[in-house]
């Protein structure tokens, strides 16, 4: 079946610092992907998206390409702040608007 | 707009006793899901709705779980009688009927469980 997997956790960087969160996955056919993020005391929220190969999705200064060759979906951001503290979900849209998580990766950006 | 709302926030019950979680969506969203998601892990679906029509619940444990959606709108999940394994965050997400490929999720806070 689907599957998403996810570096671990915790993640600790320096304010200004490189993000990579790596993400990789597993499925029949070509799924969407996506990246969601939750903040303390909040619900998941929709980060980014792509729909297939080579597709790159960017919001807030993150970025994730579509690598079908590798079956990758590796999250980055060029400057993290301290408001990038979160837990930070890969998943993979199956048919009928269905979604598989991987486990989250918890990112702690300090000063 | 309003987001999915979701109560309670937190709820502790002892094991072999019954909880509801009730879940409101986004107005107009045909879609209601509803998520598990256990300490350490990414969230797991339950159930999925369109409309007050259950498209997926093979991940339900049917023998404890239930969950309705009987106008269309607002959602109950019941657990009876609950085991300590079901410590958990319950979310609820909602979306529009879209296509396959276009799945965004606005999903609630979330009712923390803990079964003691």
């Amino acid at each position: 079946g689907d599957s998403v997997t996810q570096m671990e956790g915790p993640v600790t960087l320096s304010e200004e610092a490189f993000l990579t969160i790596n993400c990789t996955y597993t499925a029949t056919g070509y799924p969407s992907l996506f990246w969601y993020v939750q903040y303390p005391g909040e619900g998941l929220q929709l980060l980014l998206k792509a729909t297939k190969a080579d597709d790159k999705g960017s919001n807030k200064g993150f970025e994730a390409t579509y690598r079908k060759e590798t079956t990758s979906f590796h999250l980055e951001k060029g400057s993290v702040q301290v408001s990038d503290s979160a837990v930070y979900f890969c998943a993979l849209g199956g048919g009928g608007n269905k979604l598989t998580f991987g486990t989250g990766t918890q990112l702690k950006v300090e000063l | 707009e309003a987001g999915v709302a979701q109560s309670p926030r937190y709820k502790i019950i002892e094991k072999r006793q019954s909880v509801a979680f009730w879940c409101n969506p986004i107005s107009g969203h045909a879609t209601l899901y509803w998520y598990q998601q256990i300490l350490g892990q990414g969230p797991k679906l339950l159930i999925q709705f369109q409309n007050n029509g259950v498209v997926d619940d093979s991940q339900l444990p049917k023998d404890r779980f239930s969950a309705e959606r009987l106008k269309g709108v607002d959602s109950t999940l019941k657990i009876q009688p609950a085991k300590l394994e079901d410590s958990a965050v319950y979310l609820c997400a909602s979306s529009l009927a879209q296509q396959a490929g276009d799945e965004k999720l606005f999903f609630g806070s979330g009712t923390q469980l803990s079964v003691l």
